[in-house]
């Protein structure tokens, strides 16, 4: 079956950028995600990329895909404080639609 | 519209009894998707509507899980004899069938359970 895979845990320096990185098995997968959940609240679309992509950049957000690895990241260039919180990875495959989540990432940012 | 909005916030129950959660998705979405995230993980898919008709249920949702979205706008969940094992967010989300591949979905906040 289809799963996603992240690293549990992620600490950085303010300013810095932040690097973080999911594998996927689902070779179907047509578009991948990253969201942000905040403590309490729901999960905010970030950024996504369709699978005949190998990169994709929004303001500070750069995702990189590895199709044939089926490798994910997402990096933030000069992470703040406010970007503390799990990012999810998740992709969909030819299905109807419905997200395969990893299980987070936590990122702290420290000052 | 503000988005997806999911009644009530938070609920506790005592082991054995029923409980039912609304979801109001974005009013032009026709998609509805119900999750359940446990601490610690990421979601998991549990069923999706397509107007009201019920497209997809996970083996997750077992028989005490019931879903219905009899007029195409709302939603509910409701859990039938609750088990300390169902305490968790129930997450709802919305999105358009075609564009909500490209764009995902809209999240609501939640509704946490707590079985006591």
């Amino acid at each position: 079956g289809e799963d996603v895979e992240q690293s549990l845990f992620l600490s950085v320096r303010e300013g810095d950028s932040s690097v973080i990185n999911c594998t996927y098995t689902d070779s179907s997968s047509t578009y991948l995600y990253w969201y942000k959940q905040e403590p309490g609240a729901g999960l905010q679309l970030l950024t996504y990329i369709f699978s005949n992509m190998d990169m994709k950049q929004d303001q500070r957000l750069t995702v990189l895909l590895n199709k044939k690895d089926k490798h994910l990241s997402l990096r933030i260039a000069d992470t703040q404080t406010g970007d503390s919180a799990i990012y999810f990875c998740a992709e969909t495959g030819d299905s109807w639609g419905k997200l395969q989540f990893g299980s987070g990432t936590q990122v702290v940012v420290t000052p | 519209d503000t988005g997806v909005s999911q009644d009530p916030r938070h609920k506790i129950t005592k082991r054995g009894q029923n409980v039912t959660f609304r979801c109001d998705p974005i009013s032009e979405h026709n998609r509805l998707y119900w999750y359940r995230q446990t601490l610690g993980q990421g979601p998991e898919f549990l069923t999706y509507f397509q107007n009201e008709a019920q497209l997809e249920k996970s083996r997750l949702l077992s028989d005490r899980f019931s879903a219905e979205r009899p007029k195409g706008s709302f939603s509910t969940l409701e859990i039938q004899r609750t088990e300390q094992g169902d305490s968790a967010m129930y997450l709802c989300a919305s999105s358009l069938p075609r564009a909500g591949r490209k764009y995902g979905y809209t999240f609501g906040s939640g509704t946490r359970l707590t079985v006591v």
